[in-house]
């Protein structure tokens, strides 16, 4: 059964770096079938695309968040990361990584989540 | 248009039918995929393609596509299908993905 968990600090101050990272097991972060993404959802709001990233290196990033955003993946470790530059209290969300199916982009496996406040 | 515009709530009587919709340019090409989210919850899949459900997600969720629009299709609901439902698709120009932005359904 393939399995995602998120870690990383639960708290990062304004103009900070976000770092997160998801680690998979039961299955692989090499698989030709699949892209690894991540996905946030601010208190009491909707889901919001972040971005993906293919084991090859290939990323796709939302635009409102391009500059923002680096999302690396580590096939010997099996895991992927999201790096979210100069943040704000705006950035303040529940933080998923999911699988994301190739081809229409269904994201069928999620991990847990994990809460980041941006704080001083 | 990069946008997925859902209903923000959504009531169906116990054992009754509900539709939920989700409408966007992008749904003319790419199939939409739906989820479900109970509070304090990761969000679960349960609709794909034309009209495919995961492993493990009730017989009840059906899903459907009309030129801009899709929808789920809950026949029968019941209580614990109480929760928001999302839906979800690649933007027009098919490089990014977009969500819908959520519909709260209430089992009454």
């Amino acid at each position: 059964q393939l399995r995602l968990q998120e870690s990383g600090p639960g708290l990062v101050k304004p103009s900070e770096t976000l770092s997160l990272t998801c680690t998979v097991s039961g299955g692989s972060v090499s698989s030709s079938d699949y892209h690894w993404g991540w996905v946030r959802q601010p208190p009491g709001k909707g889901l919001e695309w972040i971005g993906s990233i293919y084991y090859t290196g290939s990323r796709s990033d939302n635009p409102s968040l391009k500059s923002r955003v680096t999302i690396s993946v580590d096939t010997s470790k099996n895991l992927f990361s999201l790096r979210l530059s100069s943040v704000s209290a705006t950035d303040t969300a529940v933080y998923y990584c999911a699988r994301e199916m190739s081809g229409f982009g269904e994201l069928d496996y999620w991990g847990q989540g994990i809460l980041v406040t941006v704080s001083s | 248009s990069s946008e997925l515009t859902q209903d923000p709530a959504v009531s169906v009587a116990l054992g009754q039918t509900v539709k939920i919709t989700c409408q966007g340019d992008s749904l003319r090409s790419y199939y939409a995929s739906w989820y479900q989210q109970k509070p304090g919850q990761a969000p679960v899949f349960v609709m794909f393609g034309k009209n495919n459900r995961p492993s493990g997600i009730p017989d009840r969720f059906s899903g459907s596509s009309s030129g801009d629009t899709a929808s789920l299709t809950i026949t029968g609901a019941q209580a614990e299908d109480e929760a928001d439902y999302y839906c979800h698709s690649r933007d027009s120009s098919g490089n990014h993905l977009i969500f819908g932005g959520g519909t709260k359904l209430t089992v009454l």
